[in-house]
């Protein structure tokens, strides 16, 4: 079973808009951290947000934060006031605490266009 | 800009030459990896060194021999490759690796594009 899923292999959103991103994750694990990752077509992969299993609080970094829905076992991508720059593959991870495995594990990507 | 260095950031091999990717931080980071992408894919883990040893191989074939000569540097030697190892190759550090550090964030290089003809 897919321990990271993201539904929406591309989409397109208005410049200026906001978009979410959707992300579901899977573990039995308590300890855990996600990760949004931004990959443009130059290549670079760049880390953008994260949020730890035991934050409280959702996290935000600028025009990014992240909708935590622990129960649910969602991390979604919101990014507001979207941006032409924006335009890129985005991926969602996560890094369980248990075992030998201190890997990242990935999702498929979302392909997002941003419209002018 | 990013704070992994990555050469070069473009390679044309025929199958029968040796080449080398190099990857360089200075953050003071103790965990540097090598994935492999694929268009449109995820990486994928290839290697992982931690404090300057070989943590992780993902049974990646022995055409591809990675070395860590110090903390800061991270190469990837390549010899007699296939064309299906034509990818994005991205280098990437870390903290450190060790259990329970599942908050460590990646600092990813730009990436090498490798053909090999």
């Amino acid at each position: 079973a897919q321990k990271i899923t993201q539904t929406q292999p591309g989409m397109f959103v208005q410049e200026k808009e906001a978009v979410t991103l959707d992300c579901t994750y899977d573990t039995s694990d308590p300890s855990y951290g996600l990760f949004w990752y931004k990959q443009p077509s130059s290549g670079e992969m760049i880390f953008l947000i994260y949020q730890g299993s035991y934050d409280q609080q959702n996290a935000t970094e600028g025009r990014y934060s992240l909708n935590f829905q622990k129960a649910r076992k969602s991390a979604n991508l919101v990014i507001s006031a979207s941006q032409l720059g924006d335009s890129a593959m985005y991926f969602c991870a996560m890094r369980e605490n248990a075992g030998n495995n201190r890997k990242l594990i990935w999702g498929l990507g979302t392909s997002l266009g941003v419209n002018p | 800009d990013t704070e992994v260095t990555q050469t070069p950031k473009h390679l044309v091999m025929g199958m029968t030459n040796k080449k080398s990717l190099k990857c360089e931080q200075h953050m003071g980071h103790r965990a540097m990896y090598w994935y492999k992408q694929k268009a449109k894919k995820p990486p994928e883990l290839m290697f992982v060194y931690s404090y300057e040893k070989l943590s992780i191989n993902e049974s990646v074939p022995s055409r591809f021999s990675p070395e860590c000569p110090n903390s800061s540097l991270l190469n990837l030697h390549l010899h007699a490759l296939q064309p299906e190892d034509s990818a994005l190759y991205l280098c990437a550090s870390s903290q450190e690796f060790r259990q329970g550090a599942y908050n460590e964030k990646l600092f990813f290089g730009s990436g090498t594009q490798l053909s090999v003809l």
